[in-house]
């Protein structure tokens, strides 16, 4: 089993519509957790870090969930420049300790 | 605005030439790190630095070395290219909540 797994899509939303993502991790030990938004060809910018009581900016809330080892993105009225690739990235304590999900990619339509 | 530069956006090299990526970070962070991003395999951590003249290596060090001589630059450093290093290489910067600001990558094609 991977260490952090997430479904690569794509997902294919209209405008306006409301899309989540899951993301997996297989160490229970795992303490931070953040999504990375990557765009084509350009390097991935932090979206979010992901707090244990779930968090919120803006049109997007990550949550996580222990007990199931997974984070989840949710990102409420899509815009057409939300259409990206998703990077789950998973701790367990320290940067050399950072593993990166391979993405799930987003395509927002008109 | 945070930022760290990447000397190259697009290298071209032949198999056995020595090949210097550069970086630089505005930011004063300690942390620097170098990874490559293949398809279908994520962003792999080649070797990073946590401090002027330390290194260690990531998982996938073969094959590389890398330099920090001073806080804000860290080089990697190809000995002998080969064909299987063609890759999209980024440099990065963490802060103390272990966020990373990446560089805009170089994409290196070894033929």
């Amino acid at each position: 089993r991977k260490e952090v797994e997430q479904d690569p899509g794509p997902f294919n939303v209209p405008e306006g519509a409301t899309v989540a993502f899951n993301c997996t991790y297989s160490n229970s030990a795992s303490q931070s957790f953040f999504w990375y938004r990557q765009d084509c060809r350009k390097e991935p910018k932090l979206l979010m870090s992901v707090y244990s009581s779930g968090n919120e900016d803006g049109r997007f809330t990550a949550q996580l969930n222990r007990a199931s080892q997974y984070i989840s993105l949710l990102i409420r009225d899509s815009k057409l420049s939300d259409s990206a690739t998703y990077l789950c990235v998973v701790s367990l304590g320290g940067f050399q300790k950072l593993v990166f999900g391979t993405g799930t990619r987003l395509l927002v339509s008109p | 605005d945070v930022k760290v530069t990447q000397s190259s956006r697009y290298l071209v090299k032949r198999t056995g030439e020595k090949v210097f990526l550069e970086c630089v970070q505005d930011m004063d962070h300690e942390n620097m790190f170098w990874y490559r991003q293949d398809p279908g395999l994520g962003l792999r951590l080649i070797y990073f630095s946590y401090d002027v003249k330390m290194k260690e290596k990531g998982d996938i060090p073969e094959g590389y070395s890398v330099s920090r001589e001073k806080k804000e630059r860290f080089s990697l450093i190809l000995e002998s290219a080969s064909t299987n290093q063609t890759s999209m290489y980024l440099c990065a910067s963490g802060d103390r909540l272990e966020k990373l600001f990446f560089g805009s990558g170089t994409q290196l094609s070894v033929l």
